[in-house]
């Protein structure tokens, strides 16, 4: 079974301060790992993911990730936000051969000016 | 290329109708998922369908609740005698052939609200 946590349901944080957004994992094969942002009334998009190589991995809009075996963890980092980035913030987990994703609870990012 | 469409994006039902809610995936692709998102939650999946087959309804509930992706046609969730407790957003997510859970793109979800 797979499944996400997401550590923290709100961060507030000040306008070009660092955030880091905590995702833990559990599973017992090997994963694919993403990072999803919902702006208010829309859909899901995606910021980055992780199948395989490198374990820090860059997205859109500034984010990284890097993936943590040892710890099972993907947490997500910025190191200067803004105030666009006020959002909900989603982890997710899948594995081969896996039919859908399951996703964390979300971590909404307040940016404050 | 325009992205998985959805309509319609908000939909209000009284108790006891029917609900039925549309996904167009994005061209090329042969894979539909429909997740569910109650208030203060993450996605629940709910059904993994390709062109005229159920592969996977694992999260759907029993009774009440249907999908359908045909031939020709946008995939159709629909739920009869919708409950208060049916109002959610529901997403629907596509992927292309041979990368199911890799490369899901969403739609902007239906806002379902059950009066």
């Amino acid at each position: 079974a797979q499944s996400v946590t997401q550590l923290d349901s709100q961060v507030p944080v000040f306008e070009e301060a660092p955030v880091e957004l905590r995702c833990n994992y559990s599973s017992s094969v090997s994963v694919y790992l993403f990072w999803y942002v919902q702006y208010p009334n829309q859909g899901l998009q995606l910021l980055l993911k992780y199948l395989s190589g490198s374990t820090l991995v860059k997205g859109i809009n500034g984010f990284e990730a890097e993936f943590n075996k040892s710890q099972t963890s993907f947490h997500l980092r910025k190191p200067s936000v803004h105030i666009s980035d006020t959002a909900e913030y989603f982890c997710a987990v899948t594995s081969t051969g896996a039919n859908n994703l399951f996703f964390g609870t979300g971590t909404r990012l307040t940016v404050i000016p | 290329n325009a992205g998985v469409m959805q309509n319609p994006r908000h939909l209000v039902r009284r108790r006891g109708q029917e609900a039925r809610l549309r996904c167009s995936p994005m061209k090329g692709h042969s894979h539909v998922y429909w997740y569910r998102q109650l208030p203060e939650e993450g996605l629940k999946f709910m059904v993994y369908l390709q062109k005229e087959n159920i592969i996977d309804e694992s999260g759907m509930p029993k009774e009440r609740f249907s999908a359908e992706f045909p031939k020709e046609g946008p995939s159709i969730l629909r739920i009869q005698q919708v409950v208060r407790g049916d109002s959610a957003a529901y997403f629907c997510a596509s992927s292309p052939l041979g990368r199911p859970n890799t490369e899901a793109f969403f739609g902007q979800g239906t806002r379902l609200t059950v009066v």
